[in-house]
């Protein structure tokens, strides 16, 4: 139990160009999503926060209108990286978690590379 | 503010041997603590966590951890390794139940010799 599906895997795309990740919790409702950003090497770090329903709360430093997020079901939340460039290079991750005790669950990742 | 230290950037065993990861841990509260492991290119599988009670846990695939609030430390045990536990092991805390806000270590990366 507790799948957490996020995609694309990978996507490769021009600079300027926006980009959509997806990530679905697959067998329980998510009241929260959290999306990550890991550089090489290097630990995650939070970007934003979203409750269903509601506005993202982004993290200090996060452009919220580079990163758009929307939480709009229990099931999916979006991550769209507006007019991207190739500083936005990195591995998106999400997470999700129901309500109660649960920890978070995580998907796959997203391997971005912007040209 | 939270904050979680793994001192070992990298670590080597022998396949077979006992396993030790550390993690450190400065938190204001009472932490929930969690161990997770991420295979190359992939996301994060939580491997254990603590929130109360008994201060050994288990988790999946063999691991355990123990929490020392007087060494404020979590740390991660194995008593023999295999070589598919090669993989990067996260320590993290939050806060509560809740709207939990998760602070990664810097991880350490896990290799198996033969």
């Amino acid at each position: 139990g507790a799948v957490v599906s996020q995609h694309p895997s990978r996507v490769i795309c021009k600079s300027g160009t926006s980009v959509k990740i997806e990530c679905r919790s697959l067998d329980f409702q998510a009241t929260t999503m959290f999306w990550y950003r890991q550089f090489p090497k290097q630990s995650l770090m939070l970007m934003a926060t979203s409750n269903e329903g509601s506005k993202a709360t982004y993290e200090q430093g996060v452009e919220k209108d580079k990163f758009l997020i929307n939480h709009a079901s229990l099931t999916l939340s979006t991550l769209t990286v507006t007019s991207a460039h190739p500083e936005d290079s990195s591995f998106y991750i999400c997470s999700a978690r129901g309500g109660g005790a649960q920890p978070q669950h995580f998907g796959d990742g997203t391997r971005l590379s912007i040209l | 503010a939270q904050s979680v230290t793994q001192p070992d950037i990298h670590i080597t065993v022998s396949e077979g041997a006992s396993l030790e990861l550390r993690c450190n841990y400065s938190y204001g509260a009472t932490p929930y603590l969690f161990w997770y492991v991420q295979s190359p290119g992939q996301g994060l599988q939580l491997l254990l966590k603590y929130f109360s009670g008994d201060t050994l846990v288990q988790g999946i695939k063999g691991f355990e951890a123990e929490f020392k609030r007087s060494q404020s430390s979590f740390n991660l045990r194995k008593p023999s390794v295999h070589w598919s536990d090669a993989a990067e092991y996260f320590c993290a805390v939050g806060p509560n139940f809740g709207n939990e806000k998760l602070t990664f270590g810097t991880g350490t990366r896990l290799t198996i010799i033969p």
